[in-house]
C-alpha cells in the first residue's frame, strides 16, 4: 500500500478563493482523520469520519470549513472563503478500528495571502 | 479540562545519550500514542499503548495509568532522531479522537 495520500503538498491561494484539500486513507481503514497544525495551536482535530459518516466535527473552526467522504478511498476537506489565518499545514491520518494505529498523510501546506 | 503536558519542551543531547522524554495529562485515557515529526514535516506513529511497556528497537515507550504519566526513552541515541516526538491521548474510548501535547523538539549532535 502507498499510505495515505493527501493533495496538493502545497497550495497558495489569495484570501477570499476557495480551497480543497484531498485525502486517500489506507484501503481497508475505516477510521479517517483530518488534522490542522500551526505553530500557535500544534496539531488539532478537525473532523473525522468512521465508514464513510462524519463522527464529530467539533473542531471544525467555523462554516467556512467543510469535510466529505463520499467513498471509502476519498475524502476532502473544503475552505470556502480562505482567510489568512486559515494558512497551516493540514494532515490526514486513517486507521482501522481493530488496529488502532494512526498513519499519517505527508500533510497539505497552505498558505493564504 | 482533558490536557496533556509534555516535557521537555526542547532538547539537546550528544550522540550516545540516554534520553527521555515525558507526558503527563489529566484525566483517564483508553490509550497513548508517541509520533514522531520529521525535519521534513512527515508524522509517524511510534507507539500505541494502554498499559504497560513497549520496545522497538532503540525507543521504549512506557506508561503508568494511576500515575498519568508516560515517558519515551531513546538509547543509545543518533542524529537520525533529532524530530519533534509528540504525545497524544484518547479520551474517546478508543476511537483515536486524540488530543496532542506541544511535542519535545530533540536534537541529537554528533
Amino acid at each position: 500500500d502507498a499510505g495515505v495520500i493527501q493533495s496538493p503538498r502545497h497550495e497558495v491561494t489569495e484570501m477570499g478563493q476557495e480551497v480543497t484539500l484531498r485525502c486517500k486513507p489506507i484501503s481497508g481503514h475505516d477510521y479517517l482523520f483530518w488534522y490542522r497544525q500551526t505553530m500557535m495551536r500544534g496539531l488539532e482535530l478537525l473532523i473525522y469520519f468512521n465508514n464513510n459518516v462524519p463522527i464529530d466535527d467539533s473542531g471544525m473552526p467555523e462554516d467556512r470549513f467543510s469535510a466529505k467522504m463520499p467513498n471509502a478511498s476519498f475524502s476532502t476537506l473544503k475552505i470556502q472563503p480562505s482567510e489568512p489565518r486559515d494558512s497551516a499545514v493540514y494532515f490526514c491520518a486513517s486507521s482501522s478500528r481493530t488496529g488502532r494505529v494512526l498513519t499519517f498523510g505527508a500533510g497539505s501546506r497552505l498558505t493564504v495571502l | 479540562k482533558n490536557e496533556v503536558e509534555q516535557s521537555p519542551q526542547n532538547l539537546t543531547a550528544q550522540e550516545g545519550e540516554f534520553i527521555t522524554i515525558n507526558c503527563s495529562y489529566s484525566v483517564g485515557i483508553s490509550a497513548l500514542h508517541w509520533l514522531q515529526q520529521h525535519p521534513g514535516g512527515g508524522i509517524v506513529s511510534l507507539f500505541m499503548l494502554s498499559s504497560g511497556k513497549k520496545k522497538h528497537g532503540r525507543l521504549i515507550a512506557t506508561i503508568n495509568i494511576q500515575e498519568k504519566h508516560s515517558s519515551l526513552h531513546i538509547t543509545a541515541s543518533h542524529p537520525r532522531d533529532s524530530a519533534v516526538y509528540i504525545c497524544a491521548v484518547d479520551f474517546s474510548g478508543g476511537y483515536n479522537k486524540l488530543i496532542f501535547g506541544a511535542g519535545t523538539r530533540l536534537a541529537v549532535h554528533p
